[in-house]
């Protein structure tokens, strides 16, 4: 199984504010990573899905990176909107690399 | 372009009792899979089919939990029988061929085991 780590746990911001999230994975034999955010009584919802070494993805106010030699990739988050409050889960795996294994997810809350 | 129905979307059952649930992919998508999210964690693969194939079951309780996907389309998860510890949401998700493409999630079955 892969060891999937994300930070914070949880995160409480402020309107306006920028933000940002780490998922780290193991970097020997990477094979995909993907970002979903997962809105209560919704379904995770796909964000991004990054496969090489410097991949940068952007979607609105939302980016990610990818380095897959130290093993981390980056979600943020410009200008936090209450209707981003989410839990964001990355996920890493893929077939020789190991199964897909979820991180335990970072919660954000967006204050009014 | 439908997206991945679950069905039920909740259910109650008394622990030993049996339980199943259904799942139907978007079409066209190869592969499939079922996650067990329980509350705090993030969801755990527990099997992954590609087709009718099984491309990963390493973390299915198989002593209890059984999964089919005969036809290479819908696929249905069964528990018997159902312990307290299976409560937990239970996702289905599809891609279209492999685990590099994006997964579509259905929105999950809550199972509450008493």
């Amino acid at each position: 199984i892969l060891n999937v780590e994300q930070s914070p746990q949880s995160l409480h911001v402020q309107e306006g504010d920028s933000t940002n999230f780490t998922c780290s994975f193991p970097s020997s034999n990477f094979y995909a990573l993907h970002w979903y955010r997962w809105e209560t009584a919704k379904s995770p919802e796909a964000l991004f899905v990054m496969t090489l070494n410097g991949d940068e993805k952007k979607k609105g106010r939302i980016s990610a990176t990818l380095n897959t030699k130290e093993g981390y990739s980056y979600l943020y988050i410009k200008g936090s909107q209450p209707e981003d409050s989410a839990t964001y889960l990355c996920v890493a795996g893929g077939t020789s690399y190991g199964k897909l294994t979820f991180g335990q997810g970072t919660i954000l809350t967006v204050h009014p | 372009e439908a997206g991945v129905a679950q069905s039920p979307r909740y259910k109650i059952i008394e622990k030993r009792q049996s339980v199943a649930f259904w799942c139907n992919p978007i079409s066209g998508h190869a592969t499939l899979y079922w996650y067990q999210q329980i509350l705090g964690q993030g969801p755990k693969l527990l099997i992954q089919f590609q087709n009718n194939g099984v491309v990963d079951d390493s973390q299915l309780p198989k002593d209890r939990f059984s999964a089919e996907r005969l036809k290479g389309v819908d696929s249905t998860l069964k528990i018997q029988p159902a312990k307290l510890e299976d409560s937990a949401v239970y996702l289905c998700a599809s891609s279209l061929k492999t685990s590099r493409e994006t997964q579509y999630f259905g929105p999950g079955t809550r199972l509450l085991v008493l």
